[in-house]
């Protein structure tokens, strides 16, 4: 069965570095998302993505935060400058089709970022 | 921007059917159910969806009342490997995004 897969399984880096999560949607996807779920709290949207461009962005996606397809097969999410309170687990997921019926979503299993 | 209201908490005996209520008093006509889960910490995995009609397929039934102010998710025979938090999820046919709630943490007991 197809999955959506995420590397690395877990990040740890410095306060103020740049990072990069990877994600491999599901092969026949278009549409990509990122969510993060900081430990014990909800789990919370941060961006739609579709061909190569935003679709819908939550407030907490601001200029630090940046998303891309490099090629037919990745899907990334760039933190600029991490500050502690971007510790939290970062999902990626996909799906078939954007809006409308036919459009659930299918999540990896998550990068844990942890700034020190 | 809760549109669903769920019980913090269940147990389910295993092999037993476990009936997961949510309430969406205020769903609009064009805004699906959708079910998911989370099993400690892992991805949401996707379980069920519908609009109006009751919905079944190998994992779930999703039984939607004839107003749509609510909901039941029914798992027919629970497992130990069904002990997650369940998050009921109001979308709109327009909507990108899941909008997670805190969800029922349903735990299965031999």
């Amino acid at each position: 069965e197809p999955e959506v897969t995420q590397t690395p399984s877990h990040q740890v880096t410095q306060m103020g570095q740049e990072v990069i999560l990877r994600c491999v949607p599901i092969s026949n996807h278009l549409y990509f998302y990122w969510y993060r779920q900081i430990l014990g709290q909800k789990v919370e949207f941060l961006v739609s993505f579709y061909n190569n461009e935003i679709s819908e962005k939550s407030e907490i996606f601001d200029d630090q935060f940046s998303v891309e397809r490099p090629d037919g097969s990745n899907f990334t999410l760039k933190i600029r400058s991490t500050k502690l309170e971007d510790s939290a687990m970062y999902f990626c997921a996909s799906s078939e089709m954007g809006t409308g019926s036919y459009n659930e979503q299918f999540f990896g299993p998550g990068t844990r970022l942890t700034v020190l | 921007d809760a549109k669903t209201t769920q019980p913090t908490s269940m147990d389910c005996a295993e092999g037993r059917a476990a009936n997961l209520p949510c309430n969406h008093s205020t769903i609009s006509g064009n805004e699906y159910v959708y079910w998911y889960r989370q099993i400690h910490s892992q991805g949401p995995q996707y379980i069920i969806h519908g609009l109006k009609n009751n919905e079944t397929n190998e994992m779930a039934s999703l039984i939607i009342t004839e107003d749509r102010k609510s909901s039941t998710l029914i798992l027919p025979h629970a497992t130990l490997r069904d002990t997650a938090v369940y998050y009921c999820i109001v979308r709109g046919s327009n909507d990108y995004k899941l909008s997670f709630g805190a969800g029922t943490t349903v735990t299965v007991r031999a």
